[in-house]
């Protein structure tokens, strides 16, 4: 399985900073969905978009597909110890699936 | 909205015998299932792509004769670690889609962690 570059690899910030998560290819999505991980638990959709140049919001996260639609970033205000986890972006078609090399964030209260 | 169903969440097992492990669409029909295997602190790794009537496909490096994975209906897959070592000690975790993954998402299930001793 080809892996989508994500970075940071880690991150680990005081509760209330701001933070960005990036995801790239070096070629075109699809469409593209974010996902968050806990630990011992399966992914949790958060987020799919689909349009070059799309911006979706989802309360204090921002995510931004590329008007290339070959990067993706995640933009997270305000960052809560809920927060926390593994921040995972994934390529998916009907018969295949590319998965990010993952973020994991801690935050500190 | 779609729920997966993963079943056992924790499994220990003796080195030699098999574990079966069920991933079921609750409120949906799945053509396609997904199996993978995640290492600690590491993103998900799929293993093969369940076909619902049909041979599942493996990834590069996925022995298939090790993790049999059966998609016998719509609803149910099940993978299967035979004759299983220390070294399949991992989280496995399935997940399914609705419809066309790539817009309708990817429902996974709460995973299970398997403990080979």
């Amino acid at each position: 399985t080809q892996l989508l570059e994500q970075s940071p690899q880690f991150l680990s910030i005081q509760e209330g900073e701001n933070l960005t998560v990036y995801c790239n290819s070096s070629s075109v999505f699809s469409s593209l969905q974010w996902y968050r991980q806990e630990p011992g638990e399966g992914p949790v959709l958060l987020v799919t978009v689909v349009t070059g140049g799309e911006v979706k919001k989802l309360k204090r996260l921002t995510f931004q597909f590329g008007d290339a639609r070959k990067d993706s970033s995640l933009h997270i205000t305000a960052a809560q110890p809920g927060d926390t986890g593994l921040y995972l972006c994934v390529e998916g078609g009907y018969q295949k699936v590319t998965f990010g090399t993952g973020t994991k964030l801690q935050v500190i209260p | 909205g779609a729920v997966v169903s993963q079943h056992p969440s924790r499994v220990i097992c003796k080195s030699g015998t098999s574990v079966k492990i069920e991933c079921r669409s609750l409120d949906f029909q799945a053509t396609t299932m997904f199996w993978y295997r995640q290492f600690p602190k590491q993103s998900l790794m799929l293993m093969a792509t369940s076909n619902e009537g049909s041979k599942a496909t493996y990834e590069q490096g996925v022995e298939k004769d090790k993790f049999l994975i059966n998609h016998a209906s719509l609803t149910l897959s099940t993978l299967t670690v035979t004759s299983a070592h220390p070294e399949d000690s991992s989280f496995y975790i399935c997940s399914a889609t609705p419809g066309q993954g790539g817009n309708y998402g990817y429902t996974f299930g709460s995973g299970t962690r398997l403990t080979v001793v």
